[in-house]
């Protein structure tokens, strides 16, 4: 089954670190640039990353650039977000999707990240 | 503020159409045939329904159609049914700082 399921989401204190993951299955993962996307609570959607297949190319929302990085590992089929000094407006589900023709063809579930004191 | 200008909501009749804009600049809708529309239900993931301004992914219903002009895109939906009530949002591709951008969204009620 294609499918990409992320992970590593929960409850930090601003200023804090986390780490999600989405774990890539049923395609070849290491040709496809992927994305990470989120969504505030009752808001829209804002692209936050994206990463080349082969992790030579990254670009980052303004709001994040300095505080996330996105990573892959082609071998484990797998794409990462480090976030680090975490603001109560990073609350957000986080979802990763799949670039694919200029678009976001698949999506995972999702994983609920809420920085609060 | 989102950087593509939605409608916040839409409204229809079962079986009626419905429009939906995405309105940007030269710089992404007007620059960029790297439109794309994706339907959301309350509490699941984003789904493609149009990409490439008016392309279709493999098992989208043709109800669904896309187009642009000028610095404006458009979702049409046709022959509305219950199961097109969600939210929905365009993204661009963009030559800013940042690549991607999404519209607000627009809520769909089938009257």
């Amino acid at each position: 089954e294609v499918q990409l399921v992320e992970s590593g989401g929960g409850l930090v204190q601003p200023g804090g670190s986390l780490r999600l993951s989405c774990a890539a299955s049923g395609f070849t993962f290491s040709t496809y640039w992927m994305n990470w996307v989120r969504q505030a609570p009752g808001k829209g959607l804002e692209w936050v990353a994206n990463i080349k297949e082969d992790g030579s190319e990254k670009y980052y929302v303004d709001s994040v650039k300095g505080r996330f990085t996105i990573s892959r590992d082609n071998a484990k089929r797998s794409l990462y977000l480090q976030m680090n000094s975490l603001r109560a407006e990073d609350t957000a589900v986080y979802y990763c999707a799949r670039g694919w023709t200029s678009a976001f063809d698949m999506w995972g579930q999702g994983t609920m990240v809420t920085v609060s004191s | 503020q989102s950087a593509l200008t939605q409608p916040a909501s839409v409204s229809g009749s079962p079986g009626q159409s419905i429009t939906i804009s995405c309105t940007g600049t030269t710089s992404d809708v007007g620059g960029y045939n790297y439109v794309s529309w994706y339907q959301q239900h309350p509490g699941k993931a984003p789904k493609l329904v149009i990409y490439g301004v008016s392309n279709r992914p493999s098992g989208v219903s043709n109800r669904f159609s896309g187009s642009k002009s000028g610095n404006t895109a458009s979702l049409t939906i046709s022959g509305l049914q219950a199961e097109d009530e969600a939210d929905y949002y365009c993204s661009s591709y963009t030559s800013n700082s940042t690549p991607w951008v999404f519209g607000g969204g627009t809520k769909l009620t089938v009257l």
